[in-house]
């Protein structure tokens, strides 16, 4: 049984699209949820740490901007705008299933997008 | 900033083969420190943990020593098997108050051959 499920698995994304990746938590016990970025290369990059329904953060990197909102204790959202024509990259989310900042991460199997 | 470097981008080897792969990280912090395993088509899991400098990690064969001195996480594995082909992190646990944050290093694909 999977603790982490992200859908959509894989999406075509026009260019000039934004795409919403959804992350549903299992088990409500691990609080702290984050997304990592991963490219073609397999280079794996934090991009947020969200803990409480209603927490959102913003950034911009190189290729993407991106808006994390946590929605419930369950659910972790992330919107990816603004990719490069051409761009492949993979969003992959986790739970803290450890004491805090001991590391011990749960992650999801990815959510796979290509920009036409 | 913090960091970490895996210089092998890429290691084959034949079964039964004796496996090592370098990491070395740079903090002014003595972190918690680990190896990741991502097979294809999964996400990251973690093979196994150091907290406390000079002690060793050990997980399904693989072995991993926390060296302060070297700055050094290195994996080993004595026998390998092709079950064990995929993409190996070694990484560090950021306390920079991001919880749930690791630096990660590029990577080390692992390819056994029967």
């Amino acid at each position: 049984v999977t603790l982490l499920e992200q859908n959509p698995r894989w999406r075509l994304v026009p260019r000039g699209q934004a795409v919403n990746l959804r992350c549903i938590l299992k088990n409500s016990q691990y609080p702290w949820m984050s997304w990592y970025q991963q490219d073609l290369q397999k280079q794996l990059q934090w991009l947020f740490t969200l803990r409480s329904p209603g927490d959102k953060e913003v950034k911009s990197l190189p290729g993407a901007d991106y808006l994390a909102t946590r929605v419930t204790d369950t659910e972790l959202r992330l919107q990816v705008a603004n990719m490069s024509q051409g761009r492949t990259l993979y969003c992959t989310c986790s739970a803290d299933i450890g004491r805090a900042d001991t590391g011990q991460l749960y992650f999801g199997e990815g959510s796979k997008l290509t920009v036409l | 900033g913090d960091s970490v470097t895996q210089k092998q981008g890429q290691v084959t080897l034949s079964e039964d083969d004796f496996l090592f792969i370098n990491c070395t990280y740079s903090t002014t912090t003595y972190p918690t420190l680990l190896w990741y395993v991502q097979y294809l088509g999964q996400g990251p899991q973690l093979l196994l943990k150091v907290t406390t400098a000079n002690n060793k990690g050990i997980s399904r064969g693989f072995e991993a020593t926390y060296d302060k001195g070297t700055t050094s996480f290195h994996l080993q594995k004595a026998s390998v098997q092709e079950s064990d082909s995929a993409v190996y992190f070694c990484a560090l646990v950021d306390i920079t108050g991001n919880t749930g944050k690791l630096i990660f290093g590029l990577g080390t694909t692992l390819q056994v051959q029967p």
